[in-house]
């Protein structure tokens, strides 16, 4: 199976700070990789999908990148509203099979 | 815009069946465009991707969990069930049915339900 691990696990930050998390796959997928944003006792939030591709709705703040095994999420100025736990998922796995990363929980410094 | 609602007991004793609907609205469920798939969460952790199904051809499992689960489609009611066997406290979860996008959204998880707790416990 295909593991996904990101960090940190935990980060604090400020408002307006600019945020980075990565995620690394076990092996490449491709550009198979999605962003979620979940708040607690809320169902998790698509923020990018493939990669790169901003989900609709989702502000211009957050970006992806990468492909093959190496992935970042970026928050270019961060707001209130996303102190939050981020999660990045694969959905390139043969057999079949989706797996998250474990999360990162995005503190207020 | 489609709209997902779980339902099904919140509370089930160990060595039971785990049953959950998942009714869909705002799109008929044998459109064919969609997978549709459960993800569970217990407490203070992180999500575990259960399985998936499309209105024909065989499910897909999280071979973790294969043996005690089976996922099916109810194109009469719109619905999708999960139903996982033998449960124990480690099956105690919040457990959502999402939509699976298409090629064209990276098959990611593009649609939610809100959640719905199980607790396994006698």
């Amino acid at each position: 199976d295909i593991q996904m691990t990101q960090s940190p696990s935990s980060l604090s930050a400020s408002v307006g700070d600019r945020v980075t998390i990565t995620c690394r796959a076990s092996q490449s997928i491709s550009n198979f990789l999605n962003w979620y944003q979940q708040k607690p006792g809320k169902a998790p939030k698509l923020l990018i999908y493939a990669a790169s591709n901003l989900q609709g709705g989702v502000p211009s703040r957050f970006s992806g990148s990468g492909s093959g095994t190496d992935f970042t999420l970026t928050i270019s100025s961060l707001q209130p509203e996303d102190f939050a736990t981020y999660y990045c998922q694969q959905s390139y796995s043969t057999p079949f099979m989706y797996t998250f990363g474990q999360g990162t929980k995005l503190e207020i410094k | 815009q489609v709209q997902l609602q779980e339902s099904g007991p919140g509370l089930v004793k160990p060595s039971q069946t785990l049953s959950l609907t998942c009714t869909v609205s705002g799109d008929s469920i044998s459109s064919g465009s969609y997978y549709w798939t459960w993800i569970r969460q217990p407490a203070g952790k992180g999500l575990e991707w259960i399985g998936r199904i499309y209105t024909s051809g065989s499910p897909n499992y999280n071979p973790s969990l294969k043996s005690r689960v089976t996922m099916s489609v109810d194109t009469s009611k719109n619905q999708f069930s999960l139903k996982l066997s033998s449960v124990t406290a480690a099956d105690t979860a919040v457990y959502y049915c999402a939509i699976v996008g298409g090629e064209n959204s990276g098959y990611s998880f593009d649609h939610w339900g809100q959640g719905t707790l199980v607790t396994v416990s006698s």
